[in-house]
């Protein structure tokens, strides 16, 4: 069974402040993604990573896909109000599946 | 492109009862997938299809549970005889075949007293 273990759970810190959160398994994927969900919504694509190293910005978030494709992280820079929300990734799964394996996710709180 | 809709928005339900939920995917996606998500955990695969073609269903898909996509266009997720552990969010997902990046619509919040 595939895991995505995601860090820290739950994250509560001030404007302007950096962060980072972890997604990490010991299954290799062939591609992750990162969504962000707010309460009652469904989950938004922010980003799919498919190379190992790879690095990928959106404004003022940053994602990379570790060497070996097996964990990814998310570092948001000067975070603000407007970032706040439930940080989910997701991977392939193997196996010739098409769905989506999800971690529980990181609750970001950014305070003004 | 208006995204992947959902209908109703919100249900809720006593227990025994059935419901069916409706998902319209983005239009030139071919790719339709439902999900399920409960306080505190991501989503959780319940079944997708291929235009019209269920092709895979997740052993959380009980018997009471089905999913039609009958013209390969919108889908149609129905639970019957509803049991209070299926208060969750439904979530459908949908994407092009060959390139498995998925997006969501807003979900139906299941609620079953």
């Amino acid at each position: 069974t595939q895991l995505l273990e995601q860090s820290p759970q739950f994250l509560s810190i001030q404007e302007g402040e950096n962060l980072t959160v972890y997604c990490n398994s010991s299954s290799v994927f062939s591609s992750l993604q990162w969504y962000r969900q707010e309460p009652g919504e469904g989950p938004v694509l922010l980003v799919t990573v498919v190379t190992g190293g790879e690095v990928k910005k959106l404004k003022r978030l940053t994602f990379q896909f570790g060497d070996a494709r097996k964990d990814s992280s998310l570092h948001i820079t000067a975070a603000q109000p407007g970032d706040t929300g439930l940080y989910l990734c997701a991977g392939d799964s193997q196996g010739g599946s098409e769905k989506l394996v999800f971690g529980k996710g990181t609750k970001l709180t950014v305070n003004p | 492109d208006t995204g992947v809709s959902q209908n109703p928005r919100h249900k809720i339900t006593k227990r025994g009862q059935n419901v069916t939920f409706r998902c319209d995917p983005i239009s030139e996606h071919n790719r339709l997938y439902w999900y399920r998500q409960t306080l505190g955990q991501g989503p959780e695969f319940l079944t997708y299809f291929q235009n019209e073609a269920q092709l895979e269903k997740s052993r959380l898909l009980s018997d009471r549970f089905s999913a039609e996509r009958p013209k390969g266009s919108f889908s149609t997720l129905e639970i019957q005889r509803t049991e209070q552990g299926d208060s969750a969010m439904y979530l459908c997902a949908s994407s092009f075949a060959s390139y498995n990046e998925q997006f969501f619509g807003p979900g139906t919040r299941l609620t079953v007293l």
